[in-house]
């Protein structure tokens, strides 16, 4: 079975410049988190949908960041403009429900704005 | 306000040896607690949930126990391996949390041949 799916792996760019990232979740999830991860930190959640619906998106910077699930299955993640405290780490996270369940990440988007 | 405290100096232990990792809370009442590991360049692997009703889960070589009187969870890895090397992430989750996890900063565990 495929696990969690992020694409780019890497992505380099300039201050004030726009980036997006894309996520798979594992098939029948109906949960996705997006997830920030400084190094020397544990993930920080941006983002909670519950099938294509957003209900927890309290700590996204919402005057840069903005998200969506389409379908309830895929999802974006995108900044704009992105600035230099933006690099990190970008998870992608999916769990058959919220609540206990353990959460399958993917391998994450290395982000690094110059 | 709601901390998570893990070890953040890594943790040097000889092969076969148990190592032991603490992850502290304050101002917190979780319903449960889960551990991850996390290897460089990868997300984390859960290995382990434990509830706030249990005392302790074991997994093959893993223990982790929980108490709620002292807001602390030890995670055990018995008999450790080289493999075993990576950081390992407590996070903490419940209705009161809000239904998300909160993610220590990691221990840092190396194991020496």
């Amino acid at each position: 079975e495929a696990g969690v799916v992020q694409s780019p792996r890497y992505k380099i760019i300039e201050k004030k410049q726009p980036v997006a990232f894309w996520c798979n979740p594992i098939s029948g999830h109906n949960t996705l988190y997006w997830y920030r991860q400084n190094l020397g930190q544990g993930p920080e959640l941006l983002i909670r949908y519950e099938n294509e619906e957003a209900v927890d998106d309290s700590q996204l910077p919402k005057d840069r960041f903005s998200a969506e699930r389409l379908k309830g299955v895929d999802s974006t993640l995108k900044i704009q403009p992105a600035e230099l405290g933006d690099s990190a780490v970008y998870l992608c996270a999916s769990s058959l429900d919220a609540g206990d369940n353990e959460q399958f990440f993917g391998p994450g988007t290395r982000l690094t704005v110059l | 306000s709601q901390k998570i405290e893990q070890n953040s100096e890594a943790l040097n232990i000889q092969e076969g040896k148990t190592a032991t990792l603490t992850c502290n809370y304050t101002n917190y009442s979780p319903a449960y607690l889960q551990w991850y590991r996390q290897d460089p360049g990868r997300g984390p692997v859960f290995l382990l949930l434990i509830r706030e009703n249990e005392k302790e889960k074991r997994k093959e070589r893993l223990k982790v126990t929980f108490d709620t009187t002292l807001k602390q969870s030890l995670f055990h890895i018995t008999a450790s391996q080289p493999a075993d090397s990576a950081t390992y992430l407590c996070a903490l989750g419940g209705i009161a949390a809000g239904n998300k996890l909160t993610f220590g900063g990691g221990t840092r565990v190396l194991v020496k041949p």
